[in-house]
């Protein structure tokens, strides 16, 4: 969707760096959610971020939200072969968790 | 709780035939979504539903049909189906409420090829 824009769209990086995707919303963001998907999978929750400025992490992985509600990042520390997969951004821009703007997708390999 | 499932997980249809896309959820969530996703496209919203005997449009809602007589299930149709309709679907639950304090939780996807 051109609301949602995600970059980059795959990404390569050795096991032990660090990356960070970003998601850029043309409209306000009521919520941002970032889910992972393994291939030909279904979708796994990550985090959910709502408040201007929030920052959430979990094991290894950081996301953030702007103060402006206009972009989000996700970042991954000291990158493994589990963090293989496709991350993808969902934007809330109408207060309501069902109709969600989903980004293209960050394919993300994991080098040994 | 199963959390969020779909039948079938594979299908191939001919131009023209019809099929139903299954999706129940366990969890009591009030709403419930259908999404498809195309390579280079992400997800693309069909239909949802904020409750039972509640549903509307979404983003690309031409060429389907769902109804939502129990809190648990939304099935989806396919009247008629196209080689454009060649997608993966996944369906969707959420608690809802304004504004949502969680999250949408996905089922594992249905692959359909239409030939």
């Amino acid at each position: 969707s051109q609301e949602l824009e995600q970059s980059p769209q795959s990404l390569i990086v050795q096991e032990g760096k660090n990356l960070t995707i970003n998601c850029t919303s043309s409209k306000t963001l009521y919520g941002l959610y970032w889910y992972k998907q393994k291939y030909g999978e279904g979708l796994i929750f990550l985090m959910m971020l709502q408040k201007g400025g929030e920052e959430k992490s979990h094991e290894k992985i950081t996301a953030k939200l702007d103060e402006k509600k206009q972009q989000s990042s996700l970042h991954i520390t000291a990158s493994q072969p589990s963090h293989a997969g496709i991350y993808l951004c969902g934007a809330d821009h109408r207060r309501a968790a069902s109709k969600l703007t989903f980004g293209t997708g960050t394919r993300l390999q994991v080098t040994l | 709780n199963a959390g969020v499932t779909q039948t079938p997980k594979f299908q191939v249809l001919k131009t023209g035939q019809s099929m139903t896309l299954q999706c129940a959820q366990d969890m009591n969530h009030e709403y419930m979504s259908w999404y498809r996703q195309d390579p280079g496209m992400g997800l693309r919203l069909i239909h949802y539903s904020v409750g039972a005997g509640i549903t509307d449009q979404g983003e690309v809602p031409n060429g389907y049909n769902v109804s939502r007589s129990t809190t648990e299930d939304f099935p989806l149709r396919l009247l008629s189906a196209a080689p454009s309709q060649t997608s993966v679907y996944f369906c969707a639950s959420s608690y809802g409420g304004t504004p949502p304090t969680d999250t949408q939780y996905f089922g594992p996807g249905t692959r359909l090829t239409v030939l």
